[in-house]
């Protein structure tokens, strides 16, 4: 299994602010999905993100608003840009497991923007 | 009509009984199934781990799948108040699938 940190684990920002989450994986793998889970909504698949090209989004995200960053095969960036009160949300990181693929999770990062 | 139905309860149970949790889909290319444990102000934890249909046991819990009626339900067995928590279930068909949760609270 893959142990996954966040950071930071939670934050109050400001409209119009924006806030860059990071996420540790403590072993290399080759893809790293970030999500958004809002109460009482299953967990929203924002992008993948894969070392060493553009990150890939889903519908209804845009790198203008969500870019992210990988640099290498443990780490990844999301930053949620020009934030308003409509992007409060638990914002988490994923990585598949090996050779199964079942996901693991972080902690998540709860964003509150006033 | 949504990939994956989970009924959001919220369910209360007393301790030691037995829970039932479940999980509708419309994908048939599913094969792939988990259940994942949320506490609050934490991320999702793999709880199970299913491929194909069929039974898998561990410990208290029994995670079963039934592609015939598209239908996945976990059981807890013996249910204790460490037991409350956000259950999800997933299916994976290249990419992920989730479930709102089922908010499950055991009263000691």
């Amino acid at each position: 299994s893959a142990v996954i940190s966040q950071k930071p684990s939670r934050d109050i920002c400001q409209r119009g602010t924006s806030l860059t989450i990071q996420c540790q994986v403590d072993s290399q793998v080759t893809m790293m999905f970030w999500y958004r889970q809002q109460p009482g909504q299953s967990l929203t698949l924002i992008a993948t993100a894969n070392q060493g090209s553009e990150a890939t989004y889903e519908s209804g995200f845009v790198i203008d608003k969500f870019p992210i960053s990988r640099p290498n095969l443990t780490f990844s960036t999301l930053t949620v840009s020009n934030m308003s009160p409509e992007d409060s949300s638990i914002y988490l990181c994923s990585a598949p497991g090996e050779p199964y693929n079942e996901q693991f999770f972080g902690p998540g990062t709860r964003l509150t923007v006033l | 009509q949504k990939e994956v139905e989970q009924d959001p309860g919220p369910l209360s149970v007393p301790e030691g009984a037995i829970v039932s949790l479940n999980c509708t889909y419309s994908n048939s290319a599913f094969q792939y199934f988990m259940w994942y444990r949320q506490y609050s102000r934490k991320g999702p934890e793999l709880l199970m781990y299913t491929y194909s249909s069929g039974n898998k046991e561990d410990g208290r819990f029994t995670a079963q799948v039934d592609k015939s009626s598209k239908y996945i339900s976990l059981f807890i067995r013996d249910s204790q108040p460490s037991d409350s928590a956000t259950y999800l279930c997933a299916m994976m068909e290249v990419q992920f699938y989730f479930g709102t949760g089922t908010s499950l609270t055991v009263i000691p």
